[in-house]
């Protein structure tokens, strides 16, 4: 089975809305990242967050590791963040990632 | 200055035939990784490498063969290309510390089998 599922697939914001984005994963992971993927389809690393909350900029992410769940929160959303999330955790043994399917974010002006 | 780079940016190639994909990082970093990403979906990893001389299969290497002469440089390798391989692919390397690795990826390489 799929060891990153995210939530929701897709979602559509006006802008000054905040978005929250929700992370499952199925094993024990030493370390979480969200990533941000451009329409254009570069990857950039948002935060790694493992446990607890992280901050940067509009960006707030918290991992309850013993629940395995992460989120993304954003607030004030601007149409530059339109874009597609994407979730990985490392399970630490062999440094391998595994991916989420993404969720696809909407800002509309 | 990107520090890991790809090339080439985008390919077309025939059935049958041989394509290969590299990889440049500056980061110094031990461990590189070749992933896959399909319309609509996240990335899979094919194969990586702990450093220079080694490579791993990933979950999805069949169909592909990786190099890893240097440091530097990670190959991926289609020697006999299928149209099912026209993705994307990306390359990143990873720094392997504290029991997690915070990987950085390439631009990636649009890749069309015809």
């Amino acid at each position: 089975g799929q060891q990153v599922q995210q939530s929701p697939s897709s979602l559509v914001l006006q802008e000054g809305e905040n978005a929250e984005l929700q992370c499952n994963f199925s094993s024990t992971a030493t370390q979480l990242q969200w990533f941000y993927q451009s329409p254009g389809g570069s990857l950039v690393s948002l935060l790694s967050n493992p446990s607890g909350t992280k901050h940067t900029g509009r960006l707030t992410s918290t991992t309850v590791t013993k629940e395995r769940r992460s989120s993304l929160h954003i607030s004030s959303s601007q149409t530059t963040d339109s874009g597609t999330y994407l979730c990985a955790i490392d399970r630490g043994n062999n440094n391998r990632i595994f991916f989420g399917d993404g969720t696809q974010l909407v800002v509309k002006p | 200055e990107a520090a890991v780079t790809q090339s080439p940016r985008n390919k077309v190639a025939v059935t049958g035939g041989k394509v290969t994909l590299s990889c440049n990082q500056t980061n110094n970093h031990n461990n590189m990784y070749w992933y896959r990403q399909d319309t609509g979906h996240g990335l899979r990893l094919i194969h990586y490498s702990y450093g220079a001389g080694s490579t791993e299969k990933g979950d999805i290497p069949d169909g592909y063969k990786a190099s890893r002469p240097s440091q530097e440089n990670f190959s991926l390798i289609l020697e006999l290309a299928t149209p099912s391989q026209t993705s994307v692919y990306f390359c990143a390397s990873g720094d392997g510390l504290g029991g997690g690795d915070t990987q950085y990826f390439g631009p990636g390489t649009r890749l069309l089998v015809l």
